[in-house]
């Protein structure tokens, strides 16, 4: 069993829907988590970092962590078709040395269709 | 001014044969990681470099070696190529001050 799990997709929302993307994890050392948005053929970049349990706004996107649950989530507001890419969760245990190891979730497909 | 890059962009080859791929950034970052993503998108970590010195080493084949001959490079080496390395390696830096990854736009690498 993976350490994170994320349900692969893919998922398709009509423009406008609300989208909701989660992960979720077995070990509770991890401290801080993110999700990174990849293109097709492209890297993954940063769209959202949050550190420990709670609720993080910027813009459309909202991230979600629920560390007794083990659960994070990632809100994606009035979804647009340029959203449609790969969603990876991602986290860590800490900052430094084999801490700031990132372990990713397998990611979710998301396509907004017109 | 690309700010990850990595050569070559795509890479095919056959089984047993070695290889090379590089990795540059330009944005004076003192890590650099090497992950590997699989056919379905599964992407896990390599190796990581700080400053030129190995911090993460995973389960990887020793047929994988990493080198980083300064801060701004680290290059990934693969022996006796197999099939199942068949992927696409990306390439990452971060600065010691901030939490973000930066990632290259990948080596699509595939053995015959």
């Amino acid at each position: 069993q993976k350490e994170v799990e994320q349900d692969p997709g893919p998922l398709s929302v009509p423009e406008g829907a609300i989208v909701s993307l989660n992960c979720t994890y077995s070990n509770s050392a991890f401290q801080y988590f993110m999700w990174y948005r990849q293109y097709s053929r492209k890297g993954p970049e940063l769209l959202m970092y949050t550190y420990s349990s709670g609720n993080k706004e910027d813009g459309r996107f909202t991230a979600q962590v629920d560390k007794s649950s083990k659960y994070i989530s990632l809100f994606i507001r009035d979804s647009q078709p340029s959203d449609s890419a790969t969603y990876l969760c991602a986290m860590k245990k800490g900052l430094t040395g084999g801490g700031n190891k990132l372990t990713f979730g397998t990611g979710t497909q998301l396509k907004v269709e017109l | 001014d690309t700010a990850v890059s990595q050569t070559p962009k795509y890479l095919v080859t056959q089984m047993g044969n070695d290889k090379s791929i590089k990795c540059e950034q330009n944005l004076g970052h003192d890590t650099m990681y090497w992950y590997k993503q699989d056919s379905k998108k599964f992407l896990k970590i390599m190796f990581s470099y700080n400053n030129k010195e190995l911090i993460i080493n995973e389960t990887v084949p020793n047929r994988f070696s990493p080198k980083s001959p300064d801060k701004a490079h680290l290059n990934l080496h693969i022996n006796s190529l197999e099939l199942g390395d068949s992927a696409v390696y990306f390439c990452a830096s971060k600065s010691d001050f901030s939490y973000e990854q930066y990632f290259g736009p990948g080596t699509r690498l595939t053995v015959t």
